[in-house]
């Protein structure tokens, strides 16, 4: 298995730009999720889904859309990039969130963003 | 608003010392919590996690203790070896609906040889 991957590992966007980052695992997980990570932060959750078809917002929503269209695939969409949004950007998998008792998330190895 | 918070943001000990890094959380419905080690330029990865129904729970060479009385999570390293410098996140569930992790800031291990 490879795990999560995620693609690219670095970007640099101007602002207003728009783009895409992938993610895909083939755990057969049902719940993925993307997260930011800033310098002296933790963790903030962005979008999340508990399975093909079903999104929802986490702390962090705003300028990013998702979609989930197959059980592999959750990619991350930046509407119009902003230099707030320069961050690394995880995206993680669970098998389905605590239903079968862990809570744990494998992430991937994560995008590096810069927006000038 | 509800937070996960750590007491110390950095801890160097020496090779073969054991490591205590300390978690504080504020949200008294969280029954989950889970320790994550991330090393500079990967992504987080699984150490141990608890439940609230324990108070203690041991692993290889790590071991979480769970205070739900004053809301203190600690995660206890044995015998720290150069491997283990990272930053250590300690993250938390409020069980139910709620299909989110809320996580720490971070500490950062150093273990000098």
């Amino acid at each position: 298995n490879a795990g999560v991957t995620q693609t690219p590992k670095f970007q640099v966007l101007k602002t207003g730009q728009s783009m895409t980052l992938q993610c895909a695992q083939d755990m057969n997980h049902e719940y993925m999720s993307w997260y930011r990570q800033d310098p002296g932060m933790g963790l903030r959750l962005i979008h999340y889904s508990v399975g093909a078809g079903i999104t929802d917002q986490g702390e962090v929503p705003n300028g990013y859309n998702v979609s989930r269209s197959t059980t592999e695939d959750f990619p991350l969409r930046l509407l119009s990039a902003a230099p707030s949004q320069t961050s690394v950007y995880f995206c993680a998998s669970s098998l389905d969130f605590g239903l079968s008792s862990s809570y744990e998330q494998y992430f991937g190895p994560g995008t590096r963003l810069t927006v000038t | 608003g509800e937070s996960v918070g750590l007491h110390l943001p950095t801890l160097s000990v020496q090779e073969g010392d054991n490591s205590i890094i300390n978690c504080a959380y504020s949200n008294s419905a969280s029954d989950y919590f889970i320790w994550y080690k991330q090393e500079s330029g990967k992504g987080p990865q699984f150490i141990i996690d608890i439940r609230s129904n324990m108070d203690k729970r041991q692993g290889q060479r790590v071991t979480v203790l769970l205070n739900k009385t004053v809301k203190h999570l600690s995660l206890q390293i044995a015998a720290t070896q150069p491997g283990d410098s990272a930053v250590y996140f300690c993250a938390e569930n409020s069980g139910g609906s709620n299909y989110k992790l809320t996580f720490g800031k971070g500490t950062l291990l150093t273990v000098n040889p």
